[in-house]
């Protein structure tokens, strides 16, 4: 069973880009869920979605957006870039019940210069 | 709020020492209670996770059970090995639908010297 798949691994884009990261997740997950991780704030939730509709959101600016697709697949986007948006973005995928555990991907390393 | 707290790192030890990592949690409601961890340049692995009070998660000589009185999940294995080395999260999750998301802890670097 393939595992999840986050691209591209690394990224490097200028202050005032944007950037659209992806993930796809395990075959028959439908939950996808989006983190942000930095040494100096950790691991931080951005936001969940699950069968195409956006079921959680953490606290971040609205410069952070995602979607997700009717495969599952999810994208995020982050607008207007900012040196502090520097992290490696996790990408975790769960059936959807209340118990079942995420699995993450190997995140996308991005960083703004 | 929903909060994970673990002991700082670095914790180094010698090959074959007794491993304990603290987490404490604070939630609304009964958590579901994981340990995940992290090698270098990876996402994060599943190691064990219990979803009720008095649960023992297991999983390659790493257990952790939830106190809920003591609203705890220590992670623990009786000899590391050099290969253990990774950081380790503590992380709760709540079952209500508008509140899945996992909350962390900052994170346990374990350095294992042979």
């Amino acid at each position: 069973k393939a595992g999840v798949t986050q691209t591209p691994r690394y990224l490097i884009k200028t202050r005032g880009q944007q950037v659209t990261l992806s993930c796809s997740p395990i075959s028959g997950h439908r939950s996808v869920s989006w983190y942000q991780q930095t040494p100096g704030q950790g691991l931080q939730f951005l936001f969940e979605y699950f069968s195409e509709t956006q079921r959680n959101k953490g606290n971040f600016p609205g410069r952070f957006s995602g979607r997700q697709f009717s495969n599952s697949r999810s994208e995020m986007n982050v607008s207007t870039l900012e040196l502090g948006d520097s992290a490696l973005y996790l990408c975790a995928t769960a059936s959807g019940g209340p118990n079942t555990e995420a699995f993450f991907g190997q995140g996308t390393r991005l960083t703004v210069v | 709020g929903n909060s994970v707290t673990q002991m700082e790192g670095p914790v180094t030890l010698s090959e074959e020492a007794f491993l304990t990592i603290n987490c404490t949690y604070t939630a609304t409601g009964y958590p579901s209670l994981f340990w995940y961890v992290q090698y270098p340049g990876e996402g994060l692995q599943l190691l064990l996770k219990a979803t009720k009070a008095d649960d023992k998660g297991s999983n390659k000589g790493f257990e952790a059970t939830y106190r809920k009185e003591t609203t705890s999940f220590h992670l623990e294995k009786g000899s590391v090995q050099v290969s253990d080395s990774a950081v380790y999260f503590c992380a709760s999750r709540t079952g209500d639908t508008g509140r899945r998301a996992l909350t962390f802890g900052s994170g346990t670097r374990l350095q294992v010297q042979p």
